[in-house]
C-alpha cells in the first residue's frame, strides 16, 4: 500500500536557520503530495502542494519538489521564525485517501 | 467563504456509550472526508464520502460509522465507546479526486 515516511523529530533551530524536512513515498503511480502544518490546538492547514513530477510547491518561504527519482517530497525554508514552530506532515492522496507521516515537531528559538 | 466547520470542539464521554460527530464541508465541496489523531498511532484515515456514497474507508471496527446529507455536511458516529477512543477527530472537505483537502479544527473527544 501507499505510504509516508518522515524525518523524526523533534528538530530545534534558532531564528533565521535554514530548516529541511525530509520526506520520502511509496505508492503505485504518481499520487499528489502535500505539505500540512499544524499548530497547537488546531487542525490541519495546507501549506504547499505538488500534483506531478518536477512540480515545485511553494508557499510562505516554504518549498518542496516532487521527484519521481528519489521519490522524495522535502520541505525546505532558507530562514525560519519563531512563528513557524509546529508540527509539519508530508502527505499524499490515493483513492480518496490522504496517507500521511508521522509528522516532524519543530521548534524554533528566539 | 467560510472555512470546514466540525461541532463540537469539545466532547467527553463515558465508556459505552455512543457520540455523533459533526462537519459542515466548504461550500460547494462534495467530498468529506474523516481522520483520527492519536499521539500513538499519528493521523489514521476512517473514511470518505461524495455526494452521500462512501468511496473509501479506513481500517476501523463497525462500531466507526458515517454518513453524507445532500447538502454534504457529515456526520461521524461511534458507538459503544472504548478509551482507547480518545482522540482528536478532524473532517477535511475537498472539491474530490486529487485535489487538496482542507481541514477543520477538529473534535476533541475524551472518553473516560
Amino acid at each position: 500500500g501507499n505510504s509516508v515516511t518522515q524525518m523524526e523529530g523533534p528538530v530545534t533551530l534558532s531564528e533565521e536557520a535554514f530548516l529541511t524536512i525530509n520526506c520520502t513515498y511509496t505508492a503505485t503511480g504518481y499520487p499528489s503530495l502535500f505539505w500540512y502544518v499544524q499548530y497547537p490546538g488546531e487542525g490541519l492547514q495546507l501549506l504547499l502542494k505538488a500534483t506531478k513530477a518536477d512540480d515545485k510547491g511553494s508557499n510562505k518561504g516554504f518549498e518542496a519538489t516532487y521527484r519521481k527519482e528519489t521519490t522524495s517530497f522535502h520541505l525546505e525554508k532558507g530562514s525560519v521564525q519563531v512563528s513557524d514552530s509546529a508540527v509539519y506532515f508530508c502527505a499524499l492522496i490515493d483513492d480518496y485517501k490522504l496517507s500521511f507521516g508521522a509528522g516532524t515537531t519543530v521548534t524554533v528559538r528566539a | 467563504k467560510a472555512g470546514v466547520t466540525q461541532t463540537p470542539r469539545y466532547l467527553i464521554k463515558t465508556r459505552g456509550q455512543q457520540v455523533t460527530l459533526s462537519c459542515s464541508p466548504i461550500s460547494g465541496h462534495r467530498s468529506v472526508s474523516w481522520y483520527q489523531q492519536t499521539p500513538g498511532q499519528g493521523l489514521q484515515f476512517l473514511f470518505e464520502y461524495f455526494s452521500e456514497t462512501q468511496r473509501n474507508k479506513g481500517n476501523f471496527p463497525g462500531r466507526f460509522s458515517g454518513r453524507q446529507f445532500s447538502n454534504s455536511r457529515s456526520e461521524m458516529n461511534v458507538s459503544t465507546l472504548e478509551l482507547g477512543d480518545s482522540a482528536l477527530y478532524l473532517c477535511a472537505s475537498s472539491g474530490g479526486g486529487r485535489t487538496e483537502a482542507f481541514f477543520g479544527q477538529g473534535t476533541r473527544l475524551t472518553v473516560v
